[in-house]
């Protein structure tokens, strides 16, 4: 069985600094790894994913990640934050690439940028 | 949003009655899902389809139903909601991206049971 944990249901930063967001999973088999972003009111919307290639992934709106097998994590990143990136963010892991694939999601980190 | 609609987007209905919600999408993609949101938790898996009349469990499948009777249509049956069964409700769609594949949501429906 999969699982994922974010740490922190809730991130304050300020706008400019770093955002930092915690994800670690467990699977028994490679995993396949996406970060997920969730504006109010809204569905989810793909940030960015990792699928064996890369280990530093680079996705949309500044965002990056880098998978750690060692550690088992998949932290995101963003430099600098700005007031757009106040939304839920959830890291989720999926056990094949392939069409059909079930994603588990982590519980979520909500994201609050103070100008 | 790949072509997803829900319906309907906001419904209140009462414990003990039977609820029915859609996923329509436009583009005949053969895996459709069905997820509920609630806070703490993330997204938890209801139900899937991996083609017309081809459904199985997920995660919380207890007190729910699915049907798809055509590619494009996926229901979801509440068959006599319960309090715990208030969510937000999420479909979700499979697309074969070549090498790996990525999953686009709708907008989701918020169901209220009191």
């Amino acid at each position: 069985a999969q699982s994922v944990t974010q740490l922190g249901s809730h991130v304050s930063v300020s706008e400019g600094a770093l955002v930092l967001l915690r994800c670690n999973y467990s699977s028994s088999v490679p995993p396949y790894l996406f970060w997920y972003v969730q504006y109010p009111n809204q569905g989810l919307q793909l940030l960015l994913k990792y699928t064996s290639a890369a280990t530093l992934v680079k996705g949309i709106n500044g965002f990056e990640a880098e998978f750690k097998k060692s550690e088992t994590s998949f932290h995101l990143t963003k430099p600098s934050a700005h007031m757009s990136d106040a939304a839920e963010y959830f890291c989720a892991v999926s056990d094949s690439r392939a069409a059909g694939n079930k994603l588990t999601f982590g519980g979520g980190t909500r994201v609050l940028v103070k100008p | 949003d790949a072509g997803i609609t829900q319906s309907p987007r906001h419904k209140v209905t009462e414990t003990g009655t039977p609820v029915t919600l859609r996923c329509h999408q436009t583009e005949n993609h053969r895996y459709m899902y069905w997820y509920r949101q609630d806070p703490g938790h993330g997204l938890r898996l209801i139900h899937y389809s991996y083609g017309v009349k081809d459904t199985d469990k997920g995660e919380v499948s207890d007190g729910y139903s699915v049907s798809r009777s055509k590619t494009e249509d996926f229901l979801l049956t509440l068959e006599s909601a319960t309090s715990s069964q208030t969510s937000v409700y999420f479909c979700a769609i499979s697309v074969d991206r070549g090498a790996n594949t990525e999953a686009f949501f709708g907008q989701g429906t918020r169901l209220t049971v009191v």
